[in-house]
């Protein structure tokens, strides 16, 4: 069972809007950046936001982050084929001192 | 560009060690904090352990005591040594650049696939 919890799974039609959650506690993401990363099938994980809402270089703004208190999301808007993949939240414990991962969202577009 | 490139993967049987590499290239290696991240298959992302710039390093609960993370900054190359496997470690095991307390992990390698079987 992970540390921070994702919806299983998500779907939505092209051009739709997701929201994906990502729920932890006081000691993680309510205290620390949260970042999100995007796993297409059989290939490594891309980091899509950092530092709760930011995007690197090359990462459309039809995708965003936000934060509030012990939750954050991320908004995906304009949905495409191609964002078809896995979705993991991750963030720093501060009580623990670890890393810490959500289960990971598997986002099909219908 | 920037390159992390993972070894050492393989089979390995039950109760055995295993010393993973990843040589990275294209950006200041010792300017960075690094990261191991696992992937069971079929499962989900699992941290594993990161370094820091000053060589202070974290480790999964549940992996402690088993694991040794450490880097060459002269070489540029990322360890993570790992003993008394079992068959819960089969795993994809991915370096990335960069600390979950940071700017999150914003380049992987391809990762190297861990097989623990008799």
């Amino acid at each position: 069972q992970s540390v921070l919890t994702q919806p299983p799974s998500m779907s939505a039609a092209p051009g739709q809007t997701v929201i994906i959650s990502c729920s932890g506690s006081s000691s993680n993401l309510k205290n620390n950046y949260v970042s999100w990363y995007q796993q297409l099938p059989g290939t490594a994980p891309k980091l899509l936001i950092y530092e709760t809402h930011k995007r690197p270089s090359g990462i459309p703004d039809r995708f965003s982050g936000s934060k509030s208190g012990t939750s954050a999301t991320l908004l995906i808007t304009g949905l495409q084929a191609g964002d078809e993949a896995d979705y993991y939240c991750g963030t720093w414990d501060s009580s623990l001192s670890v890393g810490v991962f959500g289960g990971g969202t598997k986002l099909t577009v219908l | 560009e920037v390159q992390l490139v993972e070894s050492g993967g393989g089979l390995v049987q039950p109760g055995g060690s295993l010393r993973l590499s990843c040589a990275a290239s294209g950006f200041a290696f010792s300017s960075y904090p690094m990261t191991w991240v696992r992937q069971a298959p079929g499962k989900g992302l699992q941290w594993v352990s990161s370094i820091g710039l000053g060589g202070d390093t974290y480790h999964a609960d549940s992996l402690k005591g088993r694991l040794t993370i450490s880097r060459d900054d002269s070489g540029n190359i990322l360890f993570l040594q790992v003993n008394s496997l079992t068959a819960e470690d089969t795993a994809v095991y991915y370096c990335a650049r960069g600390g979950m307390s940071t700017s999150g992990l914003d380049c992987w390698g391809r990762g190297t696939l861990v097989t623990i079987s008799s």
